[in-house]
């Protein structure tokens, strides 16, 4: 079976410009989660999805995150207008439940220059 | 507060050394989860275990185990016979029934050497 599926794997781009990156959970599992992890800061929960619900954006750092699940399949993570500040590895992953174990995605290493 | 605690932020060991990796988090949950998760040089992250806090039985995964100790508030994870393809980083994680929360560990990262 396919794990959870991220692009694009690597992103770079200038700051002010949009980044949107994609996720595709792996097929049943209602709950889809992005993270964050910088060497400062460590692994960071940004928000949670319940059956395409957002429940918990209260790691988003600032209106220029916003993330979506239009389906259960497919879930995007918008930076607008992207910093450099923002540069990270953004991970996804999704379980079957909010206790279950998350299984996590390759990962898109950003660089915003 | 940190909910999970890696204190050693670094280890370095000889190849066959045996190495314990310590995490103790903190809840008021009665009822949560404990994982551990390793992520290799080439940076994803793969899941090894998952404890529930009514199963404080230790586990046993070939080099790998785990104990869980409810009365330290603790669950260390021991490779016995390292080798050099379990350097890695490895994260300590908390999951919370009643709060919905899900906390990881600053991780702590291995170094095996042959």
């Amino acid at each position: 079976d396919a794990g959870v599926i991220q692009s694009p794997r690597h992103e770079v781009t200038e700051m002010g410009q949009e980044v949107t990156l994609r996720c595709k959970p792996i097929s049943g599992h209602d709950y889809l989660f992005w993270y964050r992890q910088t060497m400062m800061r460590g692994l960071e929960l940004l928000i949670y999805f319940n059956n395409n619900v957002p429940i918990d954006d209260s790691g988003m750092p600032e209106d220029r995150f916003s993330a979506k699940m239009p389906n259960a399949s497919f879930s995007t993570l918008k930076i607008q207008p992207s910093e450099p500040r923002d540069s990270a590895v953004y991970f996804c992953a999704s379980s079957t439940g909010g206790q279950e174990t998350q299984y996590f995605g390759p990962g898109t290493r950003l660089l915003v220059l | 507060a940190q909910k999970v605690t890696q204190a050693q932020t670094e280890i370095s060991v000889v190849e066959k050394e045996d190495v314990t990796l310590d995490c103790v988090y903190e809840t008021r949950d009665t009822t949560y989860y404990l994982f551990w998760y390793k992520q290799p040089p080439s940076g994803e992250l793969v899941f090894l275990i998952r404890r529930n806090s009514f199963d404080e039985q230790n586990e046993i995964s070939g080099r790998y185990s785990w104990n869980f100790q409810k009365s330290t508030s603790s669950f260390n994870f021991t490779i016995t016979a390292s080798q050099v393809v379990d350097s890695a980083v490895y994260f300590c994680a908390l999951s919370e029934v009643d709060f919905n929360k899900f906390y990881f560990g600053s991780g702590t990262k291995l170094n095996v050497k042959p």
